[in-house]
């Protein structure tokens, strides 16, 4: 049981470039989130989905896509990165308790 | 709006030495305050959930509280390995959104 895994663990992009986080939960949770982390800002909400089918926007969704491929997998797509946009990205699910599991992030700078 | 405020931003202890943390919320109806552990260049580690003021929950060295405007986490004869960044946050009755707080590091001296 691996729990929420996520891919790359470290990306560097140009600005202007795009790439696609993967997250996947082997939990048979209905929903899933993304965040990003910053220092002094915390963690914030960037897109949810509830159950698979539906997508959210979050508190900070400009700049990002989101698709809920099938209900273990959430992907974020970053269309033409920035540099605001350097910061560690989270992803989670939870249960019907709503408690959040979280993986282990990926760790992106824009340059 | 949902707000959080973690205090202090940090808190140095000696081994041993007994503190608590400090979780400040303002909610639009609590459905759930949560404390995760978050230890450096790792996500979020989940340690308690809270629902109704109150209730207590512990583990090892760790207990948490919860009024009707705030949470405690006790930490009770720290060790070293306690040392990480402690954070909370709550779920409202309205969405499925948590709110956090900016965190609580914490380093404990050997």
């Amino acid at each position: 049981n691996a729990g929420v895994t996520q891919t790359p663990k470290f990306q560097v992009l140009k600005t202007g470039q795009s790439m696609t986080l993967q997250c996947a939960q082997d939990m048979n949770h209905n929903s899933m989130y993304w965040y990003r982390q910053d220092p002094g800002m915390g963690l914030r909400l960037i897109y949810y989905s509830a159950s698979e089918g539906t997508t959210d926007k979050g508190e900070v969704p400009n700049g990002y896509n989101v698709s809920r491929l099938n209900k273990r997998e959430f992907s974020l797509r970053l269309e033409s990165a920035a540099p605001s946009q350097t910061s560690v990205y989270f992803c989670a699910s939870s249960t019907i308790t709503d408690t959040q599991y979280f993986g282990p992030g990926t760790r992106l700078t824009v340059l | 709006e949902d707000q959080v405020t973690q205090s202090p931003e940090a808190l140095r202890l000696q081994e041993g030495e007994s503190s608590s943390l400090n979780c400040s919320y303002t909610v639009s109806g609590l459905r759930g305050l949560f404390w995760y552990r978050q230890d450096p260049g790792k996500g979020p580690e989940f340690l308690f959930t809270l629902y109704s003021a109150g209730e207590e929950k512990e583990k090892e060295r760790l207990k948490a509280t919860l009024t009707k405007k705030e949470s405690f986490l006790h930490i009770t004869a720290p060790k070293p390995e306690d040392s990480a960044t402690y954070l909370c946050a709550v779920h409202n009755n309205a969405g499925n959104m948590l709110t956090f707080g900016g965190g609580t590091r914490l380093m404990v001296k050997p």
